[in-house]
């Protein structure tokens, strides 16, 4: 059973502060990388994708990516209050056409 | 459509009736996938079509749980003879391109069985 592990929070940081959200894969083959924002009886969207090593920047997300160590990492900087929600680590399946979702951790910013 | 809309947003069924939820994707993309979503977990995966062909249906629960797309992009994810533990929320998602691409997903149907 491939596996996507994500530390299920509450993950509080205070407003400007950096959020860190970290995910490990089971699949060693996987080739891409999604994290998801899912609000509150929303669906997700779709924050920052990342398929080679090291890091990608996108305002204030960057997404890193290490396969040696099958970790994806989600980094928030200046965190505010309507970044609250839950992230969701995703990652593509080498042995269909699945895409294999974490349970997600739940982020507080409190203002 | 500006995006994938799926309907119905809400649907009540007693144990033991059929239901089917739909799922427009957004125009052109040829990838459709559907999943399951239960309170407090991430969605889990059911199946996925390209165009028209089923590819994968490993994630459908039991053989009450059918999906279609008959002709390349609506869809219909159809549960026979619901049971309590089918209450969830079923969302869609589409890509324009094959897999591994970033997905768009709809609102989802919140799906509950008395």
């Amino acid at each position: 059973q491939k596996e996507v592990e994500q530390n299920s929070g509450p993950l509080s940081v205070p407003e400007g502060a950096i959020a860190s959200l970290n995910c490990t894969y089971s699949d060693r083959g996987s080739q891409s990388f999604f994290w998801y924002r899912q609000y509150s009886g929303k669906s997700p969207e779709l924050i920052m994708f990342i398929y080679s090593n090291g890091d990608k920047e996108d305002g204030r997300f960057t997404a890193q990516l290490n396969k040696a160590s099958q970790y994806v990492s989600l980094l928030i900087r200046d965190s505010q209050p309507s970044d609250s929600a839950t992230y969701l680590c995703a990652v593509g399946d080498t042995g269909g056409f699945k895409t294999i979702f974490g349970a997600g951790t739940r982020l507080f910013v409190k203002a | 459509g500006a995006g994938v809309s799926q309907s119905p947003r809400y649907k009540v069924a007693k144990r033991g009736q059929d239901v089917a939820l739909r799922c427009d994707p957004i125009s052109g993309h040829v990838s459709l996938f559907w999943y399951q979503q239960a309170l407090g977990q991430g969605p889990e995966f059911l199946t996925y079509f390209q165009n028209e062909a089923q590819l994968d249906k490993s994630g459908l629960p039991s053989d009450r749980f059918f999906a279609e797309r008959p002709e390349g992009s609506v869809s219909t994810l159809k549960i026979q003879r619901t049971q309590q533990e089918d209450s969830a929320v079923y969302l869609c998602a589409s890509t324009p391109g094959l897999i591994n691409q970033p997905q768009h997903f709809g609102d989802g149907t919140r799906l509950s069985i008395l």
